[in-house]
């Protein structure tokens, strides 16, 4: 059984606030590691897919990166809107097969 | 239009019926895939299927079984359904078969419950 871990579960910020989470996955055998955003009644949507140690990921305001030696990727969000509550959950691919091992995600919640 | 849906939306039966959920996706992707959202709320992976191969995880009960008409179709059959197997179950796709180079998108979920 692989171990994905979020950290924290979950997380209540500002409006304007900066935060960030962490996934730990195990170091050996590392095939990819992915991020996703998971809205309340919705579906969960893909963030990054990262695959190369020191990997860096941008999308707008929202930022990943990775350390596969130590078995670690940070999530950051800048200057949190309301919009981005939501749970964020990595994904971890050891290269068994191509089945995803999920984390119990970070739900995040922003107050204006 | 909808990339991954999913049927029914709710799905309440009894003990011991067989019920199916289908799944459809209009991505062209090759490798579809059924997860279940334990009580918890983890996602935990059923099936990967594409047109050549099965994977399924271990702890999934024989009762379940992944059935593709074609490949943009992966419904899910379960058999004599125990309460056990309430949960939302969600259906995703990619295009990467290996599950390295490409995202999964997933279907709206069903929330299947057993009385």
């Amino acid at each position: 059984i692989l171990n994905v871990e979020q950290s924290p579960q979950s997380l209540h910020v500002q409006e304007g606030d900066s935060t960030n989470f962490t996934c730990s996955f195990p170091s050996s055998n590392f095939y990819a590691l992915h991020w996703y955003r998971w809205e309340t009644a919705k579906s969960p949507e893909a963030l990054f897919v990262m695959t190369l140690n020191g990997d860096e990921k941008k999308k707008g305001r929202i930022s990943a990166t990775l350390n596969t030696k130590e078995g670690y990727s940070y999530l950051y969000i800048k200057g949190s809107q309301p919009e981005d509550s939501a749970t964020y959950l990595c994904a971890f691919n050891n290269n068994a097969g191509n089945m995803l091992t999920f984390g119990g995600g970070t739900r995040l919640m922003v107050k204006p | 239009d909808t990339a991954v849906s999913q049927t029914p939306k709710y799905l309440v039966t009894q003990m011991g019926n067989d019920k199916s959920i289908k799944c459809e996706q209009n991505l062209g992707h090759d490798t579809m895939y059924w997860y279940k959202q334990d009580s918890k709320k983890f996602l935990k992976i059923m099936f990967s299927y594409n047109n050549k191969e099965l994977i399924i995880n271990e702890t999934v009960p024989n009762r379940f079984s992944p059935k593709s008409p074609d490949k943009a179709h992966l419904n899910l059959h379960i058999n004599s359904l125990e309460l056990g197997d309430s949960a939302v179950y969600f259906c995703a796709s990619s295009q990467d078969p290996s599950g390295r180079y490409n995202e999964q998108f997933f279907g709206p979920g069903t929330r299947l419950t057993v009385l």
